[in-house]
């Protein structure tokens, strides 16, 4: 069974630093491109980052662009994704994703002062 | 970036009647390699999403076949016949063919 599980989350404030993580089990991690992927409060949902099976490969979109850092470690099974310069508008749940089909339960990131 | 349109925002069905969903894009989503890169995913209440359709006609796996994909390089349709309780969400597509990848604004399936 695929599972991806979310860790990091939390309240920060303005112009902090965050990490998550994603741990995943149940396929080859090393074999597929994973996503990040978020969704503010009440609102749809927005891809921000991917990164190809092997790390060659990096795009996020342009608002994180610049600030966000997605990676991954093939040997522990764990996608990252390095958050700098928090703003309030970044306050979501954010998802990993294998490729498109297999989503995690999501871990909540709120910026606040 | 491709822009995706869907209609309606929300819609109520009484359960056991079929339901549609439409999502437009603003480019074709046909990859130079005949493949046509737009999904569907579910979101249940307080749930993750989950996906239903991929490459626009092909039912996921475990997903009922009471789902559907159709539709052409920019206009698709996710039909669900005979709706059950266990259906009720936000409905996305979204496109994974050029990057950003982008999602629809959703759809809300409520039950009369």
């Amino acid at each position: 069974e695929v599972q991806l599980v979310e860790s990091g989350g939390g309240l920060v404030k303005p112009g902090s630093s965050l990490k998550l993580s994603c741990v995943a089990s149940g396929f080859t991690f090393s074999s597929y491109g994973m996503h990040w992927i978020r969704q503010a409060p009440k609102k749809g949902l927005e891809w921000i980052a991917l990164i190809y099976y092997d790390s060659s490969n990096k795009y996020y979109a342009d608002s994180v662009k610049g600030r966000f850092t997605i990676s991954r470690d093939n040997s522990k099974n764990t996608l990252y994704l390095e958050m700098n310069s928090l703003r309030s508008e970044d306050t979501a749940m954010y998802y990993c994703a294998k490729v498109t089909d297999y989503w995690g339960q999501g871990v909540m990131v709120t910026v606040s002062s | 970036d491709i822009v995706l349109t869907q209609a309606p925002l929300s819609v109520s069905v009484t359960p056991g009647e079929s339901a549609s969903i439409s999502c437009r894009s603003s480019k074709s989503l046909l990859s130079s390699k005949g493949i046509t890169s737009l999904y569907w995913y579910l979101q249940k209440p307080g749930k993750s999403p989950q996906l239903l359709i991929y490459r626009m006609s092909n039912l996921a796996s475990g997903v009922p076949d009471r789902f559907s994909g159709s539709g052409s390089e920019t206009d698709f349709t996710l039909k669900i016949s005979k709706v059950e309780t266990e259906d009720v969400g936000v409905y996305y597509c979204a496109q994974f063919l050029e990057y950003p990848y982008t999602f629809g604004a959703g759809t809300k399936l409520e039950l009369k």
